[in-house]
């Protein structure tokens, strides 16, 4: 029944190691996004795919890396961990030729870096 | 470019009390605005949007907004505050236009309510 999954839901991992996070959608959408919400609550869009093609890129490290499988999946991974990459991964979907172009969100993805 | 001003890091009201978020926009032409509420420890869950037509939105939970294009705003209002309401909510804007756009959030209001 969850519209957006992520797995997994918390993640406590070393400086310099890789990790990966995924999500799926199960609401038939063509969009998918990563946003990253830091401590203070502020949302920032890190990519975009649209049927799995890169749409938006924003000014985000090169260790970090999406792929889009199929346009229902949408995967982050993070090499050489650092500390300031603690934070909130949210992914989210939307329809994009529609005209509501609202965003739903899965439940988020809480990475602590020690 | 587009962007969105939450004033207002943290609100409080009485149970029962008037909420007022307020959020003001700025972008060169009139873009579409939404709002989106977080609970603790989930993620944002869209509350309602303008696109066309109406300016009045209502949403869910009680919550409606006022798009007002001559003050550039869109500000969040419900009429009486229940505790439930407690949480952080975020007012956001895409360009009105077609293909794929980015969102722009706010930084976000918390919203507190007192029994």
């Amino acid at each position: 029944d969850t519209a957006v999954s992520q797995t997994p839901k918390y993640l406590v991992t070393q400086m310099g190691n890789d990790k990966s996070i995924k999500c799926e959608q199960n609401l038939g959408h063509d969009t998918m996004y990563w946003y990253k919400q830091d401590s203070k609550k502020f949302l920032k869009i890190m990519f975009s795919y649209n049927n799995k093609e890169l749409i938006i890129n924003e000014t985000v490290p090169n260790r970090f890396s999406p792929k889009s499988p199929d346009k229902a999946h949408l995967n982050l991974h993070i090499n050489s961990l650092e500390l300031g990459d603690s934070a909130v991964y949210f992914c989210a979907s939307s329809q994009g030729g529609s005209s509501s172009y609202e965003q739903y969100f899965g439940p988020g993805t809480r990475l602590t870096v020690t | 470019a587009q962007s969105v001003t939450q004033l207002g890091s943290h609100v409080s009201v009485s149970e029962g009390a008037l909420v007022l978020l307020r959020c003001n926009y700025s972008s060169s032409v009139p873009p579409y605005l939404f709002w989106y509420v977080q609970y603790p420890n989930q993620g944002l869950q869209l509350l309602l949007k303008y696109t066309t037509g109406a300016t009045l939105v209502k949403g869910i939970n009680g919550f409606e907004a006022e798009f007002k294009k001559s003050e550039t705003s869109f500000h969040l209002t419900k009429p009486s505050a229940h505790m439930s309401d407690a949480a952080e909510y975020f007012c956001a804007v895409r360009p009105n236009s077609g293909g794929y756009q980015k969102v722009t959030f706010g930084t976000g209001t918390k919203l507190q309510v007192i029994p």
